[in-house]
């Protein structure tokens, strides 16, 4: 296994356009995360996955955001209308609990979108 | 809402020298994650605390967890280079997710 894969590394566009991100996470792992990270700021949660299941949203999420996992198995995050706002490294992550409590998640490359 | 803050923000440091980052949560956990992050890179994991006191090293680093005080530090012992790097504290406060800090630039001289 070659760890969380994302793609594409990188994407310009120009405001109003859609965009796509997809990741591949680690095949033993049940859990599927997206984070966006600012420069210079701490990844900040946006949503989260438990094989299909999309199980929390963060309010940061606005409905122009959209993921779906549909298998279980691979995860895309779409933006539409984008904005300059949306400029970030957007982060996958994926998980299996391991022991009590722990869940450290392992996290791909990432994304980094550029709004023009 | 959980809030997760570390100092300093920024650490600039000689080799040879010692040195802790903090790191303070808002809200009751009994679980901390550390994270590095190098220039143009993703996040490793490197530490995980999963019960009040307890004490994670790997090489010059080690991590401590007081649960009481919501409180973790990681401690720099003897900095080389290769240990610039950004480092991130997070917590996840009996969900599933992560709640990352601010995250801590380290910068190690000669």
């Amino acid at each position: 296994d070659t760890g969380v894969s994302q793609n594409p590394r990188h994407k310009i566009t120009k405001r109003g356009q859609n965009v796509t991100f997809r990741c591949d996470p680690i095949s033993e792992h049940n859990r599927l995360y997206w984070y966006r990270q600012t420069l210079g700021q701490g990844p900040e949660f946006l949503t989260y996955f438990q094989n299909e299941a999309q199980l929390e949203k963060s309010r940061l999420l606005s409905d122009r955001f959209s993921a779906e996992r549909p298998k279980g198995s691979f995860s895309t995050l779409e933006i539409q209308r984008t904005e300059q706002g949306d400029s970030a490294m957007y982060l996958c992550a994926s998980s299996a609990r391991i022991g009590y409590g722990a869940n450290v998640l392992t996290f791909g490359a990432g994304s980094r979108l550029t709004v023009l | 809402e959980l809030k997760v803050e570390q100092n300093p923000l920024f650490l600039s440091m000689q080799e040879g020298k010692n040195y802790t980052i903090y790191c303070n949560y808002s809200t009751t956990s009994d679980r901390l994650y550390w994270y590095r992050q190098d220039p143009g890179k993703s996040l490793e994991s490197l530490f995980v605390l999963l019960s009040n006191g307890a004490v994670k090293q790997e090489g010059r680093l080690m991590a401590s967890l007081d649960t009481k005080a919501r409180l973790s530090t990681l401690h720099i012992t003897a900095a080389v280079h290769d240990l610039s790097a950004t480092y991130f504290c997070a917590v996840d406060h009996n969900t599933d997710k992560l709640i990352f800090g601010t995250g801590t630039r380290l910068q190690v001289f000669p």
